[in-house]
């Protein structure tokens, strides 16, 4: 399978932007990078995706690099509800039409008044 | 917003017992999947569906069975519960489950197997 490579764990401070990395070497041409975050005792939620194109909603911009074997999601003016572990997975094809989710530990994002 | 409930929110049961964990998406979604995520881990498929009446093995499916019995539906059955099975457990659903379709999640059942 298709992996990824984040830190364990990074700090900020309410109001910061916050630069969140991920490298993926081995990614295939046609795998897509998702970033879902995750709170204590709920479920994963969305946050964004892209293929080559760096990419912007109300949440994130996912910033991909040229060769994409790395990416980084850029949170701006961070809130306190914006702790919470951040995956960034490779949607990966694993046969039939399934088109699942591999999640790994992820990083766990600390943010502080 | 995407909608997918589900049911019991929790649940302690005793091993050897039978467990039936619900899930129902309002989203009008074909796809559902049923992932489990141990502490401290990241979740693993256990189950998919992407029509109703028919389900697929994901990628950890022992002592596992699912049952799609309308596209709504998708339950997670645990013939015979053992403790490792303790853990929490997700279901999510997509729309035509290519590359670009986003899966939702539920809020997760914590079961415990005693």
């Amino acid at each position: 399978d298709a992996k990824t490579t984040q830190p364990d764990s990074m700090e900020s401070t309410e109001g910061e932007t916050v630069h969140l990395p991920c490298s993926h070497a081995t990614i295939s041409g046609n795998e897509y990078i998702y970033w879902y975050r995750q709170v204590p005792l709920q479920g994963p939620e969305y946050v964004t995706h892209g293929l080559q194109q760096n990419t912007t909603n109300s949440m994130a911009f996912l910033a991909i690099a040229s060769d994409r074997k790395s990416s980084t999601l850029i949170l701006p003016h961070v809130s306190l509800r914006d702790a919470a572990v951040y995956h960034c997975i490779l949607r990966v094809f694993s046969g039939g039409s399934n088109y699942k989710l591999t999640f790994g530990k992820g990083t766990l994002l600390t943010v502080t008044p | 917003e995407a909608a997918v409930t589900q049911s019991p929110r929790s649940k302690v049961a005793v091993t050897g017992g039978k467990v039936t964990l619900s899930c129902h998406q309002t989203n009008n979604h074909d796809y559902m999947y049923w992932y489990r995520q141990d502490t401290g881990h990241g979740l693993r498929l256990i189950h998919y569906s992407y029509v109703a009446d028919s389900t697929e093995k994901g990628d950890i499916p022992d002592g596992y069975k699912a049952s799609r019995p309308s596209q709504e539906n998708f339950s997670l059955i645990l013939e015979l519960a053992s403790l490792s099975q303790t853990a929490v457990y997700f279901c999510a659903s997509s729309g035509l489950g290519g590359q670009q379709d986003t899966q939702y999640f539920g809020p997760g059942t914590r079961l415990l197997v005693l």
